[in-house]
C-alpha cells in the first residue's frame, strides 16, 4: 500500500471515555498532522509533528494528546471524550523541508461520535 | 473574524458551466495558496497551488491569487459531474510556520448532468 490509513474507519463512543485514533503512512514523510472537519468550520488543525520525537500544538490541542515514536505512526488520544469532540479526523503527513509548496496528503478519515 | 473565509454553498450549477469559487484572508503573510479537493466521505486531496500573486492552469483548473485584494479563485472550466465535491482553499505562510496551513469553511459544489 501507498499513502496513509487510519483506524476506526468510524467509532460511537460513551462520555468520558478514553479513545486512541489510529494513523500510518508508508510514505516515509518528516511532518504529520491530526486535523478536525466540522461542518462549517473546515478543518483546524489539532497537532503536529515535523519529525519523529518532536509534536506541537496546532488550533485546536484541548483534550488531546499525541505521539511520535516513529516516522510512520503518529496515534491522537482523547483522554477523556466530550460530545463537543464528535467530529471527522483526518491525519495527513507532508514531506518537509521543502522549497516549494506544503504539501499534504490526507488519510480517509475517522467519523467519530461521542454520546 | 476567521484568517480565511470562504463560501460554503452550496454550489449547483449544470454540466459544462464556468464554475468559480473563492477565499479572501487577512494574513498578508501568507504566501502559497492551495486548493483542495475532497470527495464524499474521502480526505482533501491536492488539485493546486501558487507562489505568490498570479496565475496557474492545469487542464480545465486555473487558479488566481491577488494579493493587494487578499483574495483567491478557482476557476472550473468544463465543469463535470465528476467535479462535484467540496473545495477548500488553504494557505501557508512558509518560512517557519511548516505545515501549518489555514483552511477556508470549503464549498460544496454539485455539477448536474
Amino acid at each position: 500500500i501507498a499513502g496513509i490509513t487510519q483506524a476506526p474507519t468510524s467509532q460511537i463512543l460513551a462520555a468520558g471515555r478514553r479513545m486512541t485514533l489510529r494513523c500510518t503512512q508508508d510514505m516515509r514523510h518528516n511532518a504529520m498532522y491530526w486535523y478536525r472537519q466540522d461542518l462549517g468550520l473546515g478543518l483546524r488543525l489539532i497537532h503536529y509533528s515535523n519529525t519523529a520525537g518532536t509534536t506541537g500544538k496546532g488550533e485546536v490541542p484541548d483534550g488531546y494528546s499525541v505521539s511520535r515514536a516513529n516516522t510512520d505512526d503518529f496515534p491522537l488520544t482523547l483522554a477523556s471524550a466530550v460530545p463537543s469532540q464528535t467530529s471527522v479526523y483526518f491525519c495527513a503527513s507532508s514531506d518537509l523541508p521543502r522549497g516549494a509548496a506544503d504539501t499534504q496528503y490526507f488519510g480517509p478519515g475517522t467519523r467519530l461520535t461521542v454520546l | 473574524q476567521k484568517e480565511v473565509e470562504q463560501d460554503p454553498g452550496p454550489l449547483s450549477v449544470p454540466e459544462g458551466a464556468i464554475v468559480s469559487l473563492n477565499c479572501t484572508y487577512s494574513n498578508s503573510a501568507f504566501q502559497y495558496f492551495m486548493w483542495y479537493r475532497q470527495y464524499s466521505r474521502k480526505g482533501p486531496e491536492l488539485l493546486m497551488y501558487t507562489y505568490s500573486s498570479g496565475n496557474k492552469e492545469d487542464g480545465r483548473f486555473t487558479a488566481q491569487v491577488d494579493k493587494s485584494s487578499k483574495y483567491i479563485s478557482l476557476f472550473i472550466r468544463d465543469s463535470q459531474p465528476s467535479d462535484s465535491a467540496t473545495y477548500l482553499c488553504a494557505m501557508w505562510g512558509g518560512g517557519t510556520s511548516y505545515g501549518k496551513l489555514t483552511f477556508g469553511q470549503g464549498t460544496i459544489l454539485t455539477v448536474h448532468p
